[in-house]
């Protein structure tokens, strides 16, 4: 069965820092993965996704991910984080027949000025 | 302004009621899902469907009901069988073919408390 872990519930970064969020899946194939993030009461906006070739894939809102298969990770990173990126961030895998997506628990990110 | 629908934006049920939340799309999407968000939980599928008058349990499908007679539309009915339906619900939409194939849009989601 496939999953997807997200180590850190919450990450606090001050404005202008750099960021990482851990995501890790377990899947049987080589898997499609991606990352969303929601603000307050949203629904889900996707910021990037992998499904082959070129293991750093960017996404909107400066935002990357490297999909590491060795290590079954897909971090995303974002190397200065402003104040509007405040929300929480989900991983996600998929591939499967249905085309099922199985998702992180997610990471709130909280960005102090 | 396309995209995924969900109505309403908030939602009250009474004790021993079924409700219903619209899903509409104007994506011209073949595949719809159903998930339940809860607080530290991520999402979890309720059901899903592929294609017109066709749909399949997810992990959690008990107490709550579906239909896909048409290609835009998959309400989903939250029966009075759910005893812990307070919860954010979110439909989302997929292509089933290029430039989106395989990736799932969202709708802004549907807020359900018990009263």
């Amino acid at each position: 069965a496939q999953s997807v872990t997200q180590p850190d519930i919450h990450i606090t970064v001050s404005e202008g820092a750099s960021l990482e969020l851990r995501c890790n899946y377990s899947y049987g194939a080589t898997p499609y993965l991606f990352w969303y993030v929601q603000s307050p009461g949203q629904g889900l906006q996707l910021l990037l996704k992998y499904f082959s070739g070129d293991t750093l894939v960017q996404g909107i809102k400066g935002f990357e991910a490297e999909f590491k298969r060795s290590q079954s990770s897909f971090n995303l990173r974002k190397p200065s984080v402003h104040w509007s990126d405040a929300a929480e961030y989900f991983c996600a895998v998929g591939g499967n027949a249905g085309n099922m997506l199985t998702f992180g628990g997610g990471t709130r990110l909280m960005v102090k000025p | 302004d396309g995209g995924i629908t969900q109505s309403p934006k908030y939602l009250f049920r009474k004790e021993g009621q079924n409700v219903t939340l619209s899903c509409e799309q104007n994506l011209n999407h073949d595949a719809m899902y159903w998930y339940r968000q809860d607080p530290g939980q991520g999402l979890r599928l309720i059901y899903y469907s592929q294609i017109v008058n066709d749909f399949q349990k997810g992990d959690i499908a008990e107490g709550y009901s579906v239909s896909r007679e048409k290609k835009e539309s998959f309400p989903l009915t939250v029966t009075s069988a759910q005893k812990n339906p307070t919860a954010f619900y979110l439909c989302a939409a997929m292509a089933g073919g290029p430039p989106n194939k395989n990736i799932q849009y969202f709708g802004a989601g549907t807020r359900l408390s018990v009263l």
